[in-house]
């Protein structure tokens, strides 16, 4: 069973340049997060989206973030315009259900490193 | 809220036993506990809920005390490979609710 797939794996970009990552979560997880994890800290959820609804986006800086999960499959995130604090690496993690018993895989991240 | 992870860093030598815990100061219905290597996904260990049972995976075991709203990750003998970042992350009600991650034990085994 493939993982969840991102990309890319790195982006480097000048701030106010605008940017992307794509995921696609595990075949059957109607449940996908965004996170974004910062140098020696822990993940913290942007979004999460059942099937295709956003069902938690209390996180997301809605001025410079969006996401969209058009058909309930793969997810893209896009910041725009990007500032020297976004700089992290953004992770896309997906589960069967959104029910907290269930383990949310996570995929390998995209590092952003805003110039 | 953000569970608060004891200790930040520790370096242990191969066969070492090691602990860590995870500690919240609400009411919580299960913890998560991750590794995740340097430049790599975050990867699954267990979860614990509320009932305080004990969970167990070839040396790596963990434990959640309610009523101390804390769970503890043991680390028994340990390998080169169990070097990494530990997460816990934190669940406060049964359902749809997401979880909150701790900043990370970050350990090191050595030869």
């Amino acid at each position: 069973e493939a993982g969840v797939v991102q990309s890319p794996r790195y982006k480097i970009i000048e701030k106010k340049q605008p940017v992307a990552f794509w995921c696609n979560p595990i075949s059957g997880h109607n449940t996908l997060y965004w996170y974004r994890q910062n140098l020696g800290q822990g993940p913290e959820l942007l979004i999460r989206y059942e099937n295709e609804e956003a069902v938690d986006d209390s996180q997301l800086p809605k001025d410079r973030f969006s996401a969209e999960r058009l058909k309930g499959v793969d997810s893209t995130l896009k910041i725009q315009p990007a500032e020297l604090g976004d700089s992290a690496v953004y992770l896309c993690a997906s589960s069967r259900t959104g029910a907290g018993t269930d383990t949310q895989y996570f995929g390998p991240g995209t590092r952003l490193t805003v110039l | 809220q953000q569970p608060v992870q004891s200790p930040q860093a520790v370096i242990l030598r191969e066969g070492e036993d090691a602990v860590i815990n995870c500690s919240s100061s609400k009411a919580l219905y299960s913890v998560h506990w991750y590794r995740q290597k340097h430049g790599e996904a975050p990867v699954f260990l267990m979860i614990l809920l509320k009932g305080g049972e004990q969970k167990g995976h070839e040396k790596i075991s963990a434990s959640f005390n309610e009523k101390k709203q804390q769970s503890s990750l043991y680390l028994t003998a340990s390998q080169l490979s169990y070097s990494g970042t530990y997460f816990c992350g934190t669940e406060k009600y049964e359902g749809n609710t997401p979880l909150v991650f701790g900043k990370g034990t970050r350990l090191s085994v050595i030869a």
